[in-house]
């Protein structure tokens, strides 16, 4: 069965860099687009970043363009986020999400259990 | 896209029929899907296509609807559908965006 598990969540210190990781298995990860997905505490959903099947396009949500980078390892199966300038405003729970086959942008099928990124000093 | 659900919260008996509303600020046609959040869990994919059930969603949920106009029922509410539902859109992107949620509240 398809699972996604996230790890590296914890609490840092603003404008200090933390780097998540999902690792996924049950599916063929090479022919998956993959995305971020955040929840700020007792908010809604929020896009982060996608990252096309071959890791060549990427895409992020303006609240963190540019601090933020997406990748994925195809031959260990494993998405990461890079998160660096980490702001008060980046406290959420990351979910590693499934996204569509290959160039497709689609709902999201499958979701990891998510781990919580807290930033305060 | 903004996408604006709509109400907030709902409060509601086991056994009721319960309609969610979402609207587009821009037609998305009909990709739309709908999701079910149980505190402290992930979501749940329930609908998408704006109208097909996810593998194993029970037949008491369906989705109407397309273009900027979409409807969440659940025709016979159960004790385990009390979450929050959003509803997203995939047609224009980036970013693809999702609705602030309604919940359902016991009455």
């Amino acid at each position: 069965q398809v699972q996604l598990v996230e790890s590296g969540g914890g609490v840092v210190q603003p404008g200090r860099s933390l780097r998540l990781s999902c690792a996924a298995s049950g599916f063929t990860f090479s022919d998956f687009g993959m995305h971020w997905v955040r929840q700020a505490p007792g908010k809604g959903l929020e896009w982060v970043a996608v990252i096309w099947h071959d890791g060549i396009i990427k895409y992020y949500g303006d609240s963190v363009k540019g601090r933020f980078t997406i990748s994925r390892d195809n031959s260990k199966k494993m998405l990461h986020l890079q998160m660096n300038s980490l702001r008060a405003e980046d406290t959420a729970v990351y979910y590693c999400v499934r996204g569509g086959v290959r160039g497709v942008i689609q709902f999201f099928d499958y979701w990891g259990q998510g781990t919580l990124v807290t930033v305060s000093s | 896209i903004v996408m604006t659900q709509s109400p907030a919260t709902l409060s509601v008996s086991p056994g009721e029929r319960v309609t969610l509303s979402c609207r587009a600020s821009q037609s998305v046609s009909s990709t739309l899907a709908w999701y079910q959040q149980i505190p402290g869990q992930a979501p749940r994919l329930l609908i998408y296509g704006a109208s097909t059930r996810a593998t194993g969603v029970p037949a008491r949920f369906s989705g109407s609807g397309s273009g900027t106009e979409f409807t969440l029922t659940i025709s016979s509410l159960q004790s385990e559908d009390f979450a929050v539902y959003y509803c997203q859109q995939y047609n224009n992107w980036p970013p693809i965006t999702f609705g602030q949620g309604t919940r359902l509240e016991s009455k």
